[in-house]
């Protein structure tokens, strides 16, 4: 079956650092992106892996390892803006034109 | 330059009833897909098209159902409304299908009543 997983909530003090995990078991691959949803908006496109390795993108970060099913999104100095969920979706190739599976989220609270 | 724009913003409707929800992609963007967002969870795919046709079906009950227009502007329409059929829903737009990002409107609240 399909599977995206990703830690439901997380808290950090603004300034650090907060690394999201997402596992995902799905029928076929063809990107992993990450996307940040503030409450009652839409999900607005932080970073895209297609290979596997480390993209970089000023204060975020995402690395993905398509061997072992696995992405994180990195997030330096953070800021209270920063507060919001994170989202990981995975594109797969199922029937060739590749829809979006999504994990349920995970809630960063920046504390100050 | 125009994102992906949603209409309406909110919506109330009572239970049996059909609504339409209306789409229109990133000027240049040809496929637009439909995702319904209930609240705690990530959104769900329901449609994708490209070029006018359907590409891909979410695990949704027949009552849904969505058009693409020739100018790539698209509608969802729900038949027969139920209570769990409440969550935002979400429309994104990508130049094309294969691995291309995908951008979101805004989305249309519908709460059923």
């Amino acid at each position: 079956g399909q599977n995206i997983d990703q830690p439901t909530e997380m808290t950090a003090t603004e300034g650090a650092i907060v690394q999201i995990n997402c596992t995902y078991q799905t029928s076929g691959f063809n990107g992993l992106f990450w996307y940040q949803q503030h409450a009652g908006e839409a999900p607005t496109f932080l970073s895209y892996n297609v290979l596997d390795g480390l993209e970089e993108k000023g204060r975020f970060s995402s690395f993905l390892s398509r061997s072992k099913g696995y992405s994180y999104l990195l997030l330096k100095e953070l800021q209270m803006k920063d507060s919001a969920s994170y989202l990981c979706a995975v594109r797969d190739q199922e029937n060739s034109w590749g829809k979006f599976q999504f994990g349920a989220g995970t809630q960063v609270v920046v504390t100050p | 330059d125009a994102g992906v724009t949603q209409s309406p913003t909110h919506l109330i409707k009572t239970r049996g009833q059909h609504v339409t929800l209306r789409c229109s992609p990133i000027s240049g963007h040809k496929s637009v897909s439909w995702y319904q967002q209930v609240l705690g969870q990530g959104p769900q795919f329901i449609f994708q098209y490209y070029e006018k046709e359907e590409r891909g079906r979410g695990n949704f009950p027949d009552r849904f159902s969505a058009r693409q227009f020739p100018n790539y502007s698209s509608e969802l329409n729900v038949n027969a409304l139920l209570l769990g059929d409440s969550a935002l829903y979400l429309c994104a737009s990508s130049l094309a299908t294969g691995g291309n990002i995908q951008y979101f409107g805004a989305g249309t609240r519908l709460s059923v009543l």
